[in-house]
């Protein structure tokens, strides 16, 4: 079955402050990988798209990696903001089914002054 | 949230009433998407159209229909055969569904729907 894990499920940090969320998948063969940041009671918004060819992508504070033979992604945020505060979720679409992406459960990340 | 409209943003509905969700792009994407959200779960597809007259459905949708008679609108109808629909309510689209960066999808704003 194909699944997206994401930790932590829950992180505080103090504004100014960098931090890191994971993803593992096991979808395969893969397509491409997204993060979303979605806040509470609105629509995920898009920050990097990567295919299985890129291993970096960036979108001003944040910055995704992928390393495709370990099934691993990362979303670093540096110098945190307080309207970082919302939940990160990482997607991963099949290769033969791309209309049908898998999405993990999210990382809500809480920053305070 | 883009050019994808979704109304209304709040709906309440008497439970064995069917009720249909609205969602309107401007942004000519081809594909478009709808979504359910529960708390602390990930997003799981309801149903899914790559072009106009044409969708394929989702891993949960039962007890939902859909219709893509113009390529702007993807309106969503919540049956009553869906036994638990409360929950939020996406609704997404993208230019195409080719496995590369063009399936980048883009969100509404959501409509959360209550069962009184």
């Amino acid at each position: 079955k194909n699944q997206v894990e994401q930790s932590p499920q829950s992180l505080i940090i103090l504004e100014g402050k960098n931090c890191t969320l994971q993803c593992n998948y096991t979808v395969s063969p893969f397509s491409n990988l997204r993060w979303y940041k979605q806040d509470t009671g609105r629509g995920p918004v898009s920050l990097t798209i990567m295919t299985f060819s890129e291993n970096t992508k960036s979108n001003g504070r944040y910055t995704a990696t992928l390393d495709a033979d370990t099934k691993q992604s990362s979303l670093h945020i540096t110098a945190s903001q307080l309207s970082d505060s919302a939940s990160y979720i990482c997607v991963v679409s099949h290769y033969t089914n791309a209309g049908k992406s898998t999405f993990g459960d999210g990382t809500t990340l809480t920053v305070k002054p | 949230d883009g050019g994808i409209t979704q109304s209304p943003k709040y709906l309440f509905r008497k439970e064995g009433q069917n009720v249909t969700l609205s969602c309107e792009q401007n942004l000519n994407h081809d594909a478009m998407y709808w979504y359910r959200q529960d708390p602390g779960q990930g997003l799981r597809l309801i149903y899914y159209s790559q072009i106009v007259n044409d969708f394929q459905k989702g891993d949960i949708a039962e007890g939902y229909s859909v219709s893509r008679e113009k390529k702007e609108s993807f309106p969503l109808t919540v049956t009553s055969a869906q036994k638990n629909p409360t929950a939020f309510y996406l609704c997404a689209s993208s230019w195409a569904v080719t496995g590369g960066a063009l399936d980048e999808q883009f969100f509404g704003p959501g409509t959360r729907l209550t069962v009184l």
